[in-house]
C-alpha cells in the first residue's frame, strides 16, 4: 500500500517571504499522480497543483510550484511571495494511474501554515 | 453551481443511534468519495463509488455503509454509531480518476 508522510506537522513564515513545504511518498509503482491540496479555515478543500510521474519537469500555478525528486520520492511544495489567504492546512495526496477500481487518493497527515502579517 | 453540498453540517448522536449523511453534487462526476478528517491523522478514505450503482470499500470502511443509487447522490450510513465515530466527514467527487476532487464542506459528526 502506498504512504504519504510530512513530517512538518505545523510551520510559520512572515508574509511575502517564501516558504517549502515537505512530503516524502512510498511506492513501487513507476506512472503515478502527485497532488497538493489547500484546506483554509473555512474548511473546504481544493486542489493547489498536480503532477504526473512520467513528466519530468516540475509543475507550477502562479506562486505555487514544486520540486519533484523521483529517485528520492520527495514531492515538496514551494510558495513565493506568501500571503495572509495562504494560511491553511497543506495536504500531499498520491494516487495510482487510472485503472477501474483503483482511482482514489491516498493522503498524508498534512502541514498546518500559518502566514504571519 | 452549488458543486458538492453535504448534509447536514453538524450532528451529535448517542451511542447506538443511527444516521445518514447525504452527499450531493450537480457537476455530473462520475467518481465520488467519502473521507473521515481525525487530528493528527490527515484524511483517510471510508468507502467510494466509480458509478451509479457501484460501491467500492477505502481504508476504514468498518462501522459504514454507502449507497449511490442516483449519479448525484452518495449516502453514508451509520448504523449503530460509536464514540470512535467522532470525526468530520466530507465528501468529494470527480469528473473521471483525474484526481482533482472537488470537496463539501464538512459535516462534524459528534457521537456522545
Amino acid at each position: 500500500a502506498q504512504t504519504v508522510t510530512q513530517s512538518q506537522p505545523e510551520m510559520s513564515v512572515q508574509e511575502a517571504e517564501t516558504v517549502t513545504l515537505s512530503c516524502t511518498y512510498d511506492t513501487s509503482e513507476n506512472n503515478y499522480y502527485l497532488f497538493w491540496y489547500k484546506q483554509p479555515p473555512s474548511r473546504q478543500m481544493i486542489l493547489v497543483i498536480r503532477q504526473e510521474a512520467y513528466k519530468q519537469q516540475n509543475a507550477t500555478e502562479n506562486r505555487f510550484s514544486v520540486n519533484f525528486q523521483k529517485a528520492a520520492k520527495s514531492f515538496s511544495l514551494k510558495i513565493s511571495d506568501s500571503q495572509l489567504g495562504d494560511t491553511a492546512m497543506y495536504f500531499c495526496a498520491f494516487m495510482n494511474p487510472p485503472n477501474f477500481g483503483n482511482e482514489k487518493l491516498t493522503f498524508g497527515t498534512g502541514t498546518r501554515l500559518t502566514i504571519i502579517p | 453551481n452549488a458543486g458538492v453540498t453535504q448534509t447536514p453540517k453538524f450532528r451529535v448522536l448517542k451511542t447506538g443511534q443511527s444516521m445518514t449523511l447525504l452527499c450531493a453534487q450537480d457537476m455530473n462526476h462520475e467518481y465520488m468519495y467519502w473521507y473521515r478528517q481525525d487530528p493528527g491523522m490527515g484524511l483517510r478514505l471510508i468507502h467510494y463509488s466509480v458509478g451509479e450503482g457501484t460501491t467500492a470499500k477505502g481504508e476504514v470502511p468498518d462501522g459504514y455503509n454507502v449507497s449511490r443509487l442516483k449519479k448525484q447522490n452518495f449516502l453514508l450510513g451509520l448504523e449503530s454509531a460509536a464514540p470512535s465515530q467522532t470525526s468530520v466527514y466530507f465528501c468529494a467527487s470527480s469528473y473521471w480518476s483525474s484526481g482533482e476532487l472537488f470537496f463539501g464542506e464538512g459535516s462534524r459528526l459528534t457521537v456522545l
